[in-house]
C-alpha cells in the first residue's frame, strides 16, 4: 500500500508569492497527478508525471523519483488559485490512484 | 482537452429512494471509469472501478447491492444509490481514464447528493 503525504495542509498566502507545495509517496510508482479542486467541487487534473519537470502557465510540477517526491508550484499568486490541491499516485501496475489528503490554499488579494 | 460530465450535477430525494447519476465521456473512449465519493474536507474515497462491458470491482466496505454501477459503453458508466439514506447524502465524482492514453485521467464535475 503506497503511503502519500502532502505538506503543508493548509497554506495562506498574499498574492504574488511563490507558492510551492510537497508531495512524498512511499512505494514506487508508474505516474503522479497533481489535481486542483474549487469549492464548487469540481477536479481539474492539472499535471501527470512519470519524471522530470512539467510547466503549464504559471505552475510548474517536479518529481523525483529516487527521492519518492512531488512539489507543485505556482508563481505570481493570485486569488483565482484558491483552492485544494490534491497530490495522487498510481502504483506499478494498478489501475486506481492513491490519494494524499490535500493542501488547502487561499490566496488573499 | 477532453470531458467528463456528470448528470444531475445538484440532486435532493427522500429517504428510500433510488437516485441514478451518469458519466459520460464526451470526446474520447473511456475503457476505465472510478466512482468516488467525498465528504467535506475529506480526501476522494474510490468506490469503484468500472470497465466497459464486465462487472465492477468494489473497494472493500462498499456495498455492491447498494451502489449499482453500470458501465454498458465506451462513454457511458452510471452509479445508482438504492433505497438512499440519510448517511448516503454527499459528493460523488466519476473519473474516466483515456483509452490510448492509459496514464491520463479525467475528472467529471460531482454530483451533489442530499437525502432526507
Amino acid at each position: 500500500k503506497n503511503e502519500v503525504e502532502q505538506s503543508p495542509q493548509n497554506l495562506t498566502a498574499q498574492e504574488g508569492e511563490f507558492i510551492t507545495i510537497n508531495c512524498s509517496y512511499s512505494v514506487g510508482i508508474s505516474a503522479l497527478h497533481w489535481l486542483q479542486q474549487h469549492p464548487g467541487g469540481g477536479i481539474v487534473s492539472l499535471f501527470m508525471l512519470s519524471s522530470g519537470k512539467k510547466k503549464h502557465g504559471r505552475l510548474i510540477a517536479t518529481i523525483n523519483i529516487q527521492e519518492k517526491h512531488s512539489s507543485l508550484h505556482i508563481t505570481a499568486s493570485h486569488p483565482r488559485d484558491s483552492a485544494v490541491y490534491i497530490c495522487a499516485v498510481r502504483n506499478q501496475g494498478a489501475q486506481k490512484l492513491v490519494f494524499g489528503q490535500g493542501t488547502r490554499l487561499t490566496i488573499n488579494p | 482537452g477532453a470531458v467528463v460530465s456528470q448528470h444531475p450535477s445538484w440532486v435532493i430525494c427522500k429517504s428510500g429512494t433510488s437516485v441514478k447519476i451518469e458519466c459520460r465521456s464526451l470526446d474520447f473512449q473511456a475503457t476505465t471509469m472510478f466512482w468516488y465519493r467525498q465528504f467535506p474536507k475529506q480526501s476522494l474515497m474510490l468506490m469503484a472501478t468500472s470497465n466497459e462491458g464486465s462487472k465492477a470491482t468494489y473497494e472493500q466496505g462498499v456495498e455492491k447491492d447498494k451502489f449499482l454501477i453500470n458501465h454498458a459503453s465506451l462513454t457511458l458508466s452510471t452509479l445508482t444509490v438504492t433505497s438512499a439514506h440519510p448517511e448516503d447524502s454527499s459528493f460523488y465524482i466519476c473519473s474516466a481514464r483515456v483509452w490510448d492514453r492509459q496514464e491520463t485521467q479525467y475528472f467529471g464535475p460531482g454530483t451533489r447528493l442530499l437525502v432526507l
